[in-house]
């Protein structure tokens, strides 16, 4: 079975210091990782994807297959980035298409 | 611009209603998503659909059905809606066959007195 974790339901941060959102995953076999955002009052949007190995609004995310992690990254925090961000898994079959779990999701408050 | 509409922002019902949400896509794309999103929970797939007339059970199927007539439209159905299923809804298309929902509508958040 595939499984998302993202331990921390809310992370706080100052404005200009550094981000973390950690997501680790369970999957038996070679995962496409991603990370969705939602803005308030926003729809949910792809941010970024491993595969990718894009920065997107500053924020990056490396899959690291030895620890199970995808950690979603920005040097420096902007008001702007305030949001609901989700991690997700693309594994296991369904009829030959892969499906994709979502974790729970962790809110990011940037204080002024 | 990539545009997915779902009927209705908010929906109440009554317990044991048949309960309709509908969702457009104007892209052409073959896949099509229904999720339902809760506090603590994240998103669950309830149901996809990879082409017309085709549908797969996601991980909470239960209570619901769906169904795709049209290309465009994705529709899902609570049965008989019970208060377990008021929740925010969420409809998604993608066009690549790995099933990774690309585009989101707004949500439609139901509540089932």
């Amino acid at each position: 079975a595939q499984r998302v974790t993202q331990p921390e339901k809310l992370l706080s941060v100052f404005k200009g210091a550094p981000v973390e959102l950690k997501c680790n995953y369970s999957y038996s076999g070679s995962p496409e990782l991603f990370w969705y955002v939602q803005y308030s009052r926003q729809r949910l949007q792809l941010l970024l994807r491993h595969i990718s190995r894009e920065s997107i609004k500053g924020f990056t995310a490396d899959l690291n297959k030895g620890e199970t992690s995808f950690h979603l990254k920005k040097p420096f925090a902007q008001e702007e980035d305030s949001a609901m961000y989700y991690c997700a898994l693309s594994g296991g079959n369904s009829g030959g298409y892969q499906k994709v779990t979502f974790g729970t999701g962790t809110k990011l408050q940037v204080i002024p | 611009d990539v545009k997915v509409t779902q009927s209705s922002r908010y929906l109440v019902k009554r317990t044991g209603e048949k309960v309709f949400l509908e969702c457009v896509q104007d892209m052409d794309h073959e896949n099509m998503f229904w999720y339902r999103q809760d506090p603590g929970l994240g998103l669950r797939l309830i149901y996809f659909s990879y082409d017309v007339k085709m549908k797969e059970k996601g991980d909470i199927p239960e209570g619901y059905s769906v169904s795709r007539e049209k290309k465009e439209r994705f529709s899902l159905i609570l049965e008989s809606a019970s208060t377990n299923q008021t929740s925010m809804y969420l409809c998604a298309s993608s066009l690549d066959r790995g099933l990774k929902p690309q585009h989101f509508g707004d949500g439609t958040r139901l509540s089932i007195l």
